[in-house]
């Protein structure tokens, strides 16, 4: 089946610190990959994505790259704000099937 | 409208009663998803319908959940006899035109159960 596992939270970090947040998949097929973020009272956002092999999304100063040999999504972020304090949600989808499948969520928080 | 609105925000039901949760997705969005939220936890699909039809619907978790969309615009989640399980948020999300296009949602329907 397809499944989505993320690195386990919480996560916390002072302001301007370097951010790893692992994921990593299995798929039937070849998914699309996702990171989406949830603010406080707000809704999910869709952060960035990767459609194919060696793909990088990129979005706010957050990147990841689609890695097939590792079956990884992991992202990044050079310098974090106290504003990227959030969840975050590593997703896939498989071509043809019309949903997401999500990890756990990590939640992160930036400390000033 | 300008994003995805879900109705109530809010809903403590007791256990056994009948809940309707109700989205409005973006105007003109084709494709309108359900998924369910537990506290903790990553959201799962529930359902997906393209217009009116209901595609797939291999993720409502019993015969006590149901969904419509009979025009092709708002939906409607009705959850029967509610269980303490089904506590949770539950996120309507729609899109333009399935996964492919980038998917929103809304900020969700709090149900508690007691």
């Amino acid at each position: 089946g397809n499944s989505v596992t993320q690195m386990e939270g919480p996560v916390t970090l002072s302001e301007e610190a370097f951010l790893t947040i692992n994921c990593t998949y299995t798929a039937t097929g070849y998914p699309s990959l996702f990171w989406y973020v949830q603010y406080p009272g707000e809704g999910l956002q869709l952060l960035l994505k990767a459609t194919k092999a060696d793909d990088k999304g990129s979005n706010k100063g957050f990147e990841a790259t689609y890695r097939k040999e590792t079956t990884s999504f992991h992202l990044e972020k050079g310098s974090v704000q106290v504003s990227d304090s959030a969840v975050y949600f590593c997703a896939l989808s498989v071509m043809g099937a019309q949903k997401l499948v999500f990890g756990q969520g990590t939640r992160l928080t930036i400390n000033p | 409208g300008a994003g995805v609105s879900q109705s109530p925000r809010y809903k403590v039901a007791k256990r056994g009663q009948d809940v309707a949760l109700r989205c409005d997705p973006i105007s003109g969005h084709v494709s309108l998803f359900w998924y369910q939220q537990a506290l903790g936890q990553g959201p799962e699909f529930l359902t997906y319908f393209q217009n009116e039809a209901q595609l797939d619907k291999s993720g409502l978790p019993s015969d006590r959940f149901f969904a419509e969309r009979p025009e092709g615009s708002v939906s409607t989640l009705k959850i029967q006899r509610t269980q303490q399980e089904d506590s949770a948020v539950y996120l309507c999300a729609s899109s333009s035109r399935g996964v492919g296009n980038t998917i929103y949602f809304g900020e969700g329907s709090w149900l508690t159960v007691v």
